[in-house]
């Protein structure tokens, strides 16, 4: 799977839109991009994924750049309990159902 | 709802004891999965499995085993715990043969090796 890259710790103002940005060069044409979120003392959770098209649900929006090397996640008005570390990973579809977590960025929403 | 649970979320445990963590799932899901969490070092697979009796080494395995008897259940053995086994513990489950096929993790167990 492919090696992904996200700034280790982020603020945000209560209200806006936070912004998290991942960096994943060496994407191949089968790997899909997945974020997924860890609230303190919690297990991981399920956020959103995404090929090559832009995706929203009612949780977030995922961008992905043309040339799918890089990635931005959405939280259009983050609130407190956003406050969370986001992980962005890379994997291939079929035939590998294993997910490789980096150390994620520590995202701080402001009151 | 969905649902992973684990057996204990704080566990004490002393040096050379056999420990158990024990994983339910309710989803009639296929994978199973054993990860630690240490600061700094994000999440690390141990071991996972695609079928009941079928288990695969993730990228730590080393003083870990699993078991997995029933579709549900998902055991990870520490045989002789040590010191350096000092961690968080989070099983995760998901289903097979969909693109999406996120993992639902359970709210981790803590364990402290003395």
């Amino acid at each position: 799977d492919a090696k992904t890259t996200q700034p280790t710790s982020m603020d945000c103002a209560e209200g806006r839109a936070a912004n998290l940005p991942c960096n994943h060069s060496t994407i191949s044409g089968n790997e899909y991009v997945y974020w997924y979120r860890q609230i303190h003392s919690q297990g991981p959770q399920y956020i959103i994924h995404g090929l090559k098209n832009n995706e929203t649900n009612e949780m977030a929006s995922l961008i992905i750049t043309e040339d799918r090397k890089s990635s931005t996640l959405i939280l259009p008005h983050a609130t407190l309990r956003d406050t969370a570390v986001y992980y962005c990973i890379v994997r291939a579809t079929f035939g590998n159902e294993k997910l490789t977590f980096g150390t994620g960025t520590r995202l701080t929403i402001i009151p | 709802d969905v649902k992973v649970t684990q057996s204990s979320r704080y566990l004490v445990k002393r040096t050379g004891e056999k420990v158990f963590l024990e994983c339910v799932q309710d989803m009639d899901h296929e994978n199973m999965f054993w990860y630690r969490q240490d600061p700094g070092l994000g999440l690390r697979l141990i071991y996972f499995s695609y079928d009941v009796k079928m288990k695969e080494k993730g990228d730590i395995p080393e003083g870990y085993s699993v078991s997995r008897e029933k579709k549900e259940r998902f055991s990870l053995i520490l045989e002789s715990a040590s010191t350096n086994q000092t961690s968080m513990y989070l099983c995760a489950s998901s289903n097979s043969g969909s693109v999406g096929n996120e993992q639902f993790f359970g709210p981790g167990t803590r364990l402290t090796v003395l």
